[in-house]
């Protein structure tokens, strides 16, 4: 079993559309939880980092639910820039250690 | 602020040939990582540096790989001699040596490809 899942996609949907993603997590030890954006080609970048409270940086809101091991991500009002790899990561510990990721979800927006 | 930067972008090389790829971290950047992704997988952890000694190198898949940080600036990972599966984009990655900055900032990666 893969430490971090996700559901490859793709995923198309129409611009302006609520899009929504799912991650599980097979380690109940993992402390720290993000999400990275990846383009076609490209380097992962950090979209945001994902806190038991929730947490929401514009059109974009993630959740932990660490009884479940699930993490969500969910774009509102997408745009065609949203069009990426969504990645789900996760550390075992707070601090600078490796990264896990899962294998991604495809996502593209449609006009 | 320049960004991490890899060398090559792309290499292509034949199987039982070496390779050598570099990274250059962002400046004052304590930790650097190894990560690769090979095709349809995902991408996952070869080897931590921390200055220049290796914090963990778990993610190693063989002693044909070698890695180095001379210096605790640039590192290279050298694959010796290389395989048709070492074949991937391999990622370096550095981030600040300080508690609460957990992000982790990518290079454009190296495209590997063993024929």
């Amino acid at each position: 079993r893969k430490e971090v899942e996700q559901d490859p996609g793709p995923f198309n949907v129409p611009e302006g559309a609520t899009v929504a993603f799912n991650c599980t997590y097979s380690n109940s030890a993992s402390q720290s939880f993000f999400w990275y954006r990846q383009d076609c080609r490209k380097e992962p970048k950090l979209l945001m980092s994902v806190y038991s409270s929730g947490n929401e940086d514009g059109r974009f809101t993630a959740q932990l639910n660490r009884a479940s091991q699930y993490i969500s991500l969910l774009i509102r009002d997408s745009k065609l820039s949203d069009s990426a790899t969504y990645l789900c990561v996760v550390n075992r510990h707070f601090g600078n250690e490796k990264l896990t990721f899962g294998t991604g979800t495809r996502l593209t927006i449609i006009p | 602020e320049a960004g991490v930067t890899q060398f090559p972008s792309h290499s292509v090389i034949e199987k039982g040939q070496t390779v050598t790829l570099r990274c250059d971290p962002i400046s004052g950047h304590d930790n650097l990582y190894w990560y690769r992704r090979v095709m349809g997988k995902e991408i996952k952890f070869l080897l931590h540096f921390v200055k220049e000694s290796k914090q963990d190198e778990s993610g190693m898949p063989n002693n044909r790989f070698l890695a180095e940080r001379t210096g605790g600036t640039y590192s290279t990972l050298k694959v010796q001699p290389a395989e048709l599966e070492d074949s991937g984009v391999y990622f370096c990655a550095s981030s600040p040596f300080t508690t609460g900055s957990y992000e982790q900032y990518f290079g454009p990666g190296t495209r590997l490809t063993v024929t």
